[in-house]
């Protein structure tokens, strides 16, 4: 595709629920990475994958969250138990390198809304 | 503790003229900095990279700074349009080599004609 893709846009659901929020990044980017933000903040990292591993899921905030990437491709965060303080605009990335100072591609992220 | 602070009250300018954005950071040693642009609803762009080595960055209208004395970095739109207000976030990134970018909390930039 032209550009990072990012389902649903909009995602609402109880307090205790499992979501699952997927990524596609652009054709042939290697590196996909996750961030969330909140309202009035700047975005905050969860997660990067190297190909299909997660090589530093130091950002992710408790066991609750998990994200995959089997094929190397498409990625999905996955949330267990939802909470109220999960709510935010959850931003997936990509970029065509990993030499640390490549660009990143952001998509325009789900806003989850948990009630 | 590590900070990134970047004027938090939006900046409003008359069209034409150079809006200037300002990037602090404290207890980093940030191999890089970025800029990225914002618009409501989607995710950032990205604008422009500048290494510790060096010292501006230019790129149409735009320009860059970084002075790892002072720990900022300006970002200057000259001749300032409509089109150009959104919010403007600021990203360090330390080393690791890949983009495990910290992000500051962005300036709101509105350009009034």
């Amino acid at each position: 595709g032209a550009g990072v893709s990012q389902t649903p846009s909009n995602k609402v659901t109880e307090k205790g629920k499992y979501v699952e929020l997927r990524c596609d990044p652009i054709s042939g980017h290697t590196a996909l990475y996750w961030y969330r933000q909140s309202l009035g903040q700047g975005p905050e990292f969860l997660i990067y994958f190297q190909g299909t591993g997660a090589a530093d899921d130091s950002g992710l905030p408790n066991d609750r969250f998990f994200a995959v990437r089997p094929e190397g491709s498409v990625s999905t965060l996955k949330i267990q138990r939802t909470e109220r303080g999960d709510s935010a605009v959850y931003l997936c990335a990509s970029s065509a390198e990993t030499g640390g100072n490549e660009k990143l591609f952001f998509g325009s992220g789900t806003q989850l809304s948990v009630l | 503790s590590q900070k990134i602070e970047q004027n938090s009250e939006a900046l409003n300018i008359q069209e034409g003229k150079t809006a200037t954005l300002t990037c602090n950071y404290t207890n980093y040693s940030p191999a890089y900095l970025q800029w990225y642009r914002q618009d409501p609803g989607r995710g950032p762009v990205f604008l422009l990279l500048i290494r510790e080595n060096e010292k501006e960055k230019r790129k149409e209208r735009l320009k860059v700074t970084f002075d790892t004395t002072l720990k900022q970095s300006l970002f200057h739109i000259t001749a300032s349009q409509p089109a150009d207000s959104a919010t403007y976030l600021c990203a360090l990134a330390t080393s690791g080599g890949y983009n495990k970018l910290i992000f500051g909390a962005g300036t709101r930039l509105a350009v009034h004609p």
